[in-house]
């Protein structure tokens, strides 16, 4: 059965700096991966998606991620940090299925 | 317009109450969803219509009943809901199938009294 971990429940970077939030998955056969933002009190913005077609995936507001499947992971960076970014942060995954599989969250800070 | 609507935005219900939530799409996708999300968590899925007709249902209390009068609505009709079902209930639609991204509606956050 397909799995998604997100390490870190809680980031918290200052303004201009990297971001890094990290996710792992589990799946047997190849997945389709995404990354969605929530902000306070709204509902789930897709902010990209893997499916296969290119490792490295860019996104909206900046974001970006690169599917490794030596390691499993499709982490998702933005090179520099804005206040507007603060939110909760999940990665999910699907397979073959219309279900998705979510991860625990990332909830982001970003300090002035 | 990659925009799904969900109405109301806010409801609060009694216990012995009987109301329906509401959710609208008009991308021409197939599936809808329903989600349940509590404080500090992810979403939870709940039920999902695949043409029209319901495909997944992920063992909910019969207190929620959803139904899809077409492929672009979708409703959650509540009655006798508990106390513990107070959450964000999150529409979401896609074109169909695993490959495809989820649209997200803003949500309708429900206090049951």
């Amino acid at each position: 059965a397909q799995s998604v971990t997100q390490l870190g429940s809680h980031v918290s970077v200052s303004e201009g700096a990297l971001v890094l939030l990290r996710c792992n998955y589990s799946s047997s056969v190849p997945p389709y991966l995404f990354w969605y933002v929530q902000y306070p009190n709204q509902g789930l913005q897709l902010l990209l998606k893997y499916t296969s077609a290119a490792t490295l995936v860019k996104g909206i507001n900046g974001f970006e991620a690169e599917f490794k499947k030596s390691e499993t992971s499709f982490h998702l960076t933005k090179p520099s940090a804005h206040m507007s970014d603060a939110a909760e942060y999940f990665c999910a995954v699907s397979v073959n299925t219309d279900k998705l599989i979510f991860g625990t969250g990332t909830r982001l800070q970003v300090f002035p | 317009d990659t925009e799904v609507t969900q109405t109301p935005k806010h409801l609060v219900m009694g216990m012995t109450n009987k109301k329906s939530l509401k959710c609208e799409q008009h991308m021409g996708h197939r599936a809808m969803y329903w989600y349940k999300q509590k404080a500090k968590k992810p979403p939870e899925l709940m039920f999902v219509y695949s043409y029209e007709k319901l495909s997944i249902n992920e063992s909910v209390p019969s207190r929620f009943s959803p139904e899809c009068p077409n492929s672009s609505l979708l409703n959650l009709h509540l009655h006798a809901l508990q106390p513990e079902d107070s959450a964000l209930y999150l529409c979401a639609s896609s074109q169909d199938g695993a490959s495809y991204e989820q649209y997200f509606g803003p949500g309708t956050r429900l206090t049951v009294t």
